[in-house]
Formats: C-alpha cells, structure tokens, sequence
C-alpha cells in the first residue's frame, strides 16, 4: 500500500495564478482533509470530506476549493494565488471509527 | 471553538534523559487526545493518544497523561534517544467527527 501520496512535491506560483493539489489514498478510507502547516501555528484544517460527493469548510478555507469525486482523490484548488498561501500542505485520510489520521509526504507551495 | 496550547516550542535534552511536552485545551467537550511525530520532511505520524475516561496511557517509552479538571494533557518521553528528534504536535478533539485541533509544536533535538 502506498498510503496517501501528494502531488506535485513542491511548486512555485506567481501572484495571481492557479493550481490544484492532488491527494491519493488507497486504503479505502471515507473521511479526508487538507490542512496547511506554518511555523509557529501547527496545522490548521483547511476543508475536509466525511464521503464521495461531500465538502465541508475547517479553520481557515478562504481562498481554497476542494472537490472529492472519487472516494480514494481530494483536490485542493487555489484560484487566484496569494503571498499569504506560502505554506507546506498536508492531506490526510481516516476511518470513520477510528480517530487515527493518516498524513501524506506534504506539498511545499511557494507564491511570489 | 476549542484552543491547544503547546510548551515549549523547543526542547534540547542529552541522550537518555527524559523529556516532557505539555498542552492545555480550552473546550471541556473535548475527549480524544492524539500525540503525533513529525520528522524532517515528512508528514505527522500518531505515536499514542489517550481518550477522557483514561488518565494515563503507557507504550515502551512514551507516555500521555491526562488531568480533565484542569484540561491539560503531557507527552513524556524517557531514555531519549536520537531518533526520537523531531518535531511533536498535541491535539484534541470531541466524539462524532473527528475534526483535530492541533497544538504549535514542539522541536525535540536529543543530542548523543
């Protein structure tokens, strides 16, 4: 099992520009999220999925979009790219009946 | 909504000496307490967590205590080694949907 992948790894934007971040999980998981890490602030929940078809709003989703079309894929979409977006990315995915969260390797975004 | 406090943000100790993390948390609803590690590069990994009706939860040489009353919870890690450098995030979070809340984090550097 690969667990949960990311991708791209790393990736710089302009100001203004757009991009998708893919997240895979293969372990059949139904709930998923995305937070992003900043030093200094931990992780913060971005959007999360408890199933296919299904968003929800976290902490701080201004900004973002997300779409889960597939139970094993969550896409994370920045339509007009910030300074403020400089983050590292973190998707994770769990069980229903479990608390546990598994995390992927991270996105390294960086916006000019 | 609920607030995680984590001290400290840094923590140096010799090789074999003892180390301890503690949160504190705001929302008295809050009942699942996680402990994940971060190495370098890579995503969160859950180490132990502890849930309200437990005070104290062992595994080898980590161990998560738990004080409801005054709604602080503590890592402690004993016989430190290198590889437990890395950096530690606390979190919690209430039954139902597992939304996690996380601490800042604390970067634990064992020296040899």
């Amino acid at each position: 099992n690969a667990g949960v992948t990311q991708t791209p790894k790393f990736r710089v934007l302009k100001t203004g520009q757009s991009m998708t971040l893919l997240c895979a999980q293969d372990m059949n998981h139904e709930y998923m999220y995305w937070y992003r890490q900043d030093p200094g602030m931990g992780l913060r929940l971005i959007h999360y999925s408890v199933g296919e078809g299904t968003t929800a709003k976290g902490e701080v989703p201004d900004g973002y979009n997300v779409s889960r079309l597939k139970k094993q894929n969550f896409l994370l979409g920045l339509e007009s790219a910030a300074p403020s977006q400089t983050s590292v990315y973190f998707c994770a995915s769990s069980y229903p009946s479990s608390h546990e969260q598994y995390f992927g390797p991270g996105t390294r975004l960086t916006v000019t | 909504g609920e607030n995680v406090e984590q001290h400290p943000s840094t923590l140096s100790v010799q090789e074999g000496d003892s180390a301890v993390i503690k949160c504190t948390y705001s929302d008295s609803a809050s009942n699942y307490f996680p402990w994940y590690k971060q190495e370098l590069g890579k995503g969160p990994q859950l180490i132990i967590d502890i849930r309200s009706n437990v005070g104290e939860k062992k595994d080898q040489r980590i161990a998560v205590t738990l004080n409801k009353t005054a709604k602080h919870f503590s890592l402690h890690i004993t016989e430190t080694q290198p590889e437990d450098s890395a950096v530690y995030f606390c979190a919690a979070s209430k039954t139902g949907f597992q939304k996690l809340v996380f601490g800042t984090g604390t970067r634990l550097l064992v020296s040899p």
